[in-house]
C-alpha cells in the first residue's frame, strides 16, 4: 500500500523553466513533509520540509505548496537549471514517529535540458 | 558529504546466502534508520535503532535483522538471501532531540544472483 503517491514519474524541463512535482497522502496522521533530491550513486539528500500548519515555505528556487484539506503538496522549482537534473522524492512522517521513519513517493525523475 | 558512511557500497550475493551491511552514522547522532530502494523506487523503511535498541520496525520479514552498536553504528543482516532482496540499501542517521534532519549514506547495492 502506498502511503504517499507521487506524479509524475519522470519530467522534463527546459532550463529557466518551472519544474513541478506533485503529491498526495491518504494518512492524515503524518505531521512532517520533506523533499528529498538523489543523484545517481548517492543517498537522497534533503531539500526542502513543510509542516502542516503552514500552506507554503521558499528557501531560494525551491518551494513547497501544502493543501491540507485536500492532502497534497508539491514541490515548485523557479529557474531551474541542469544541475538540477535529479530524482526527487517526497515524503511523509507518522505524528509522534522518530525522525528517520519516513514514507516515500516512487520518486520523479527530472531532466532539466540546457 | 553527510558523515554517514555505508560499507560495502556494492555486493555480490548468491541466493540462500547471508550478508551483514554497515553503516557508521554522523558524529553524536544516536539514531540510525534503514531503507531498501528497489530500482526505480522511492525507499521503504526497514527498521530504526535508538540508542542501541529497535525502535520501530517496517513490513520486513523476521529475516531482516539490525544492530545498533555502543558507538551508534549499526549493522543490517539479511539471511537467507532472495532475489528480490537486491536492491539499493540506505541508512540514515538522526540526533532527535535537536534536529528535524536525517541524513543519508551514499548506500549499499546489494545483488542477489
Amino acid at each position: 500500500q502506498q502511503q504517499v503517491k507521487q506524479s509524475p514519474q519522470s519530467l522534463i524541463v527546459q532550463k529557466g523553466g518551472i519544474s513541478i512535482i506533485n503529491c498526495a497522502y491518504e494518512n492524515t496522521a503524518f505531521d512532517y513533509f520533506p523533499w528529498y533530491q538523489q543523484f545517481p550513486g548517492k543517498g537522497p539528500a534533503l531539500l526542502i520540509a513543510i509542516r502542516p500548519d503552514v500552506s507554503e515555505k521558499k528557501e531560494g528556487r525551491f518551494t513547497i505548496s501544502f493543501n491540507k484539506s485536500a492532502k497534497q503538496f508539491s514541490l515548485h522549482i523557479m529557474d531551474s537549471q541542469p544541475g538540477d537534473s535529479a530524482t526527487y522524492f517526497c515524503a511523509a512522517r507518522p505524528r509522534g514517529s522518530t525522525l528517520g521513519r519516513l514514507y516515500f513517493g516512487r520518486g520523479t525523475q527530472l531532466t532539466v535540458w540546457p | 558529504e553527510t558523515g554517514v558512511t555505508q560499507s560495502p557500497t556494492h555486493l555480490i550475493k548468491t541466493r540462500g546466502q547471508q550478508v551483514t551491511l554497515r553503516c557508521s552514522s554522523q558524529s553524536g547522532h544516536n539514531t540510525v534508520s534503514w531503507y531498501q530502494q528497489a530500482l526505480g523506487q522511492g525507499p521503504q523503511f526497514i527498521f530504526q535503532y535508538y540508542r542501541e535498541e529497535e525502535n520501530g520496525r517496517g513490513n520486513f520479514p523476521p529475516r531482516f535483522s539490525g544492530l545498533q552498536f555502543p558507538n551508534y553504528s549499526s549493522e543490517l543482516n539479511v539471511n537467507a538471501l532472495e532475489l528480490d532482496d537486491s536492491a539499493l540499501y540506505l541508512c540514515a542517521s538522526s540526533l532527535p532531540e535537536t534536529s528535524t534532519e536525517a541524513f543519508f549514506g551514499q548506500g549499499t547495492r546489494l545483488t542477489v544472483v
